[in-house]
């Protein structure tokens, strides 16, 4: 299957810090990526839903001046957590997808994760 | 009402136990449905896409009830190792847009 990377794995920070996830398609080229958080025992959260070239869509309740995504190519999307606080700690997950002909959706192909601790 | 729902389980079975997961969504309009995987503290992996004819691999079975607007995951002869939870996919097509279940937590014991 395609692979998606995210980079870092894991971070940690000072609050009111910024921090950068990445997420990058490493075989094919995504047309849409999308943004997760998950806390602890919780399900997958869809924070945003991100197509090159274009603005990022958010979901409702997510603030899109904190989380800032940028999707510069179509393997790459990277995701700011502005002014980090305490409550913004979290499992961050990034997927990609592809748009297949007749306007179907591949399978998202899902990142191995960023984990999130604001001190 | 919520696009996906699953029953968050969990389903604690004995090995070698067949278990049954299904998933009810909303919109008549979805085209693409999956199961995903997801074990603790670890991105979702995809099971298997469901297809209208129903679909199997190894031991898991995949059905989709277009009529009832339901898919379901059969599986049999439980390991240890599947023990996880299990996502509920479904896509809008067009709409490019995924829509997921809660999950449905699998303990399999010995």
């Amino acid at each position: 299957g395609a692979v998606v990377s995210q980079h870092p794995s894991r971070v940690i920070c000072k609050s009111g810090t910024s921090v950068k996830i990445e997420c990058r398609s490493l075989d094919f080229q995504a047309t849409t990526m999308f943004w997760y958080r998950q806390f602890p025992k919780q399900s997958l959260m869809l924070m945003a839903t991100s197509n090159e070239g274009s603005k990022a869509t958010y979901e409702q309740g997510v603030e899109k001046d904190k989380f800032l995504i940028n999707h510069a190519s179509l393997t790459l999307s990277t995701l700011t957590v502005t002014s980090a606080h305490p409550e913004d700690s979290s499992f961050y997950i990034c997927s990609a997808t592809a748009e297949l002909a007749g306007g179907f959706y591949n399978e998202q192909f899902f990142g191995p994760g960023t984990r999130l601790t604001v001190l | 009402r919520k696009e996906v729902e699953q029953d968050p389980g969990p389903f604690n079975v004995p090995e070698g136990a067949t278990v049954a997961f299904n998933c009810t969504y909303s919109n008549s309009a979805s085209q693409s449905f999956f199961w995903y995987r997801q074990d603790c503290r670890k991105e979702p992996k995809l099971l298997m896409s469901v297809y209208s004819s129903g679909n199997e691999d190894g031991r898991f079975t995949a059905q989709l009830n277009r009529a009832s607007q339901y898919i379901s995951l059969l599986i049999r002869d439980s390991k240890l190792s599947d023990s996880a939870t299990y996502l509920c996919v479904v896509n809008l097509g067009n709409f490019n847009k995924f829509y997921f279940g809660s999950g449905t937590k699998l303990n399999v014991k010995p």
